[in-house]
């Protein structure tokens, strides 16, 4: 069965510094990949999405992410993190060839220091 | 244009009692589907309408949970009778097509004392 991980339930960082979150998979084939975000109060919003193509995707709010085939990753990144970044953000996978019956991991609250 | 829209925000209820979350879709959109937040767990599929129709029903839990969308507009979700182990954070979606982006509704949050 298909899983998704994501090691760090909670990262802090300091507004301005980098950041990467990690996402690993586990699918018998390349699935369709997803970052969301669900800032407070807010449904989920989805970041980017990966189905095919350059393994470099770029997303909205200057988030990008790369797919590794040899290593199952997905992993999300930002350059420089803002205040507003503060939310909690999920991987997810849904079956090649699409549909919106995602598989998603248990998420990673980011706090950010000003 | 509207997003999808759920109600309540917040429920509790007492054990053995009946819950019914609402969602309201993105207007035109045929595809709507239910997932399940438990408390510090990954969020999990439960059913996908089309339509009026149930496409996939395989994530829902047990017997006690009923999904209807009479007419594929709205849907609702009833609990019945809910259990503590139903407390958690219900989220609505929609998309256009199957393979089109689905938007997020904001969640209900159940708690079942």
């Amino acid at each position: 069965a298909q899983s998704v991980t994501q090691p760090d339930i909670h990262i802090t960082v300091s507004e301005g510094a980098s950041l990467e979150l990690r996402c690993n998979y586990s699918y018998g084939a390349t699935p369709y990949l997803f970052w969301y975000v669900q800032s407070p109060g807010q449904g989920l919003q989805l970041l980017l999405k990966y189905f095919s193509g350059d393994t470099l995707v770029q997303g909205i709010k200057g988030f990008e992410a790369e797919f590794k085939r040899s290593q199952s990753s997905f992993n999300l990144r930002k350059p420089s993190v803002h205040w507003s970044d503060a939310a909690e953000y999920f991987c997810a996978v849904s079956p090649p060839g699409g549909g919106n019956k995602l598989t998603f991991g248990t998420g990673t609250q980011l706090k950010v220091e000003l | 244009e509207a997003g999808v829209t759920q109600f309540p925000s917040h429920s509790v209820i007492e054990k053995g009692q009946t819950v019914t979350l609402r969602c309201d879709p993105i207007s035109g959109h045929d595809n709507l589907y239910w997932y399940r937040r438990v408390m510090g767990k990954e969020i999990k599929f439960l059913l996908h309408f089309v339509k009026e129709s149930k496409q996939d029903e395989s994530g829902m839990p047990n017997n006690r949970f009923l999904a209807e969308r009479t007419g594929g507009t709205y849907s609702t979700l009833k609990v019945q009778p809910a259990e503590l182990e139903d407390s958690g954070v219900y989220f609505c979606a929609s998309s256009l097509q199957q393979t089109t982006e689905a938007f997020f509704g904001q969640g209900t949050r159940l708690t079942v004392v």
